[in-house]
């Protein structure tokens, strides 16, 4: 039974446009929440994270929002870049610093 | 700064035969380590961290085992590959109750 799930396994973006990666988890015990975004044959490398005392974390082009109630949380990347295509996986612990469960990964592809 | 390091990059070990990975870890001291299988088309699952020497917790029951013989070497190994064992592997290290986890480059492993 998967705790973390990202149920779109592909999102196509024209560049320029807005990027909303989606995840669910069923666990409400869970209060802190990371993404990261992975490319081919290298590993993931984190991008931001947001508490569960926040609704809303922001860094540069990207923001997480979280929506305790609903057990939801989504990336938005704006404006979206070919660069950015890549799979983007969203993960979730317990408290800081605790082990983390991860979905199974969205794959971007921004379009030029 | 910090560097992890994993290798061999690619792998190919005919069913049956043993495994051994190594990842190691530079710039820090006591972290906390682990490894995860990224099999196709699937998330991250955690198989094993290490919070120190010769402490090593399993996430998931299966064929593989991990070491901690140094602070900041960390070996995940098999006696006798499955073909299910075929998946990219990724090492990674935090600081003790730390926010992020950073990854290693990972290892592809093709099991034939």
């Amino acid at each position: 039974d998967q705790q973390v799930k990202q149920n779109s396994p592909s999102l196509s973006v024209q560049e320029g446009r807005i990027s909303i990666l989606n995840c669910d988890y069923t666990n409400s015990m869970f209060d802190y929440f990371l993404w990261y975004k992975k490319y081919p044959a290298e590993g993931p490398t984190f991008l931001i994270s947001i508490s569960s005392i926040k609704d809303k974390n922001e860094d540069g082009r990207f923001t997480v929002f979280l929506n305790k109630s609903a057990k939801h949380l989504s990336l938005h990347i704006v404006p979206s870049q070919p660069g950015d295509s890549a799979v983007y996986f969203c993960a979730a612990s317990l408290s800081y610093g605790q082990n983390f469960v991860f979905g199974p990964g969205t794959r971007l592809s921004v379009l030029p | 700064s910090q560097t992890i390091h994993q290798w061999p990059a690619t792998l190919v070990q005919p069913v049956g035969s043993p495994l051994s990975l190594e990842c190691t870890v530079e710039g820090t001291s006591n972290p906390n380590l682990y490894w995860y299988r990224q099999a196709a088309g699937r998330g991250l699952q955690l198989l094993f961290y290490s919070v120190g020497i010769g402490q090593i917790s399993s996430e998931v029951p299966q064929n593989l085992s991990a070491s901690r013989p140094q602070d900041r070497q960390f070996i995940l190994s098999s006696k006798k590959l499955l073909l299910s064992d075929s998946g990219f592997y990724l090492c990674a290290w935090s600081v003790e109750g730390g926010e992020t986890q950073y990854f290693g480059p990972g290892t592809r492993l093709l099991v034939l």
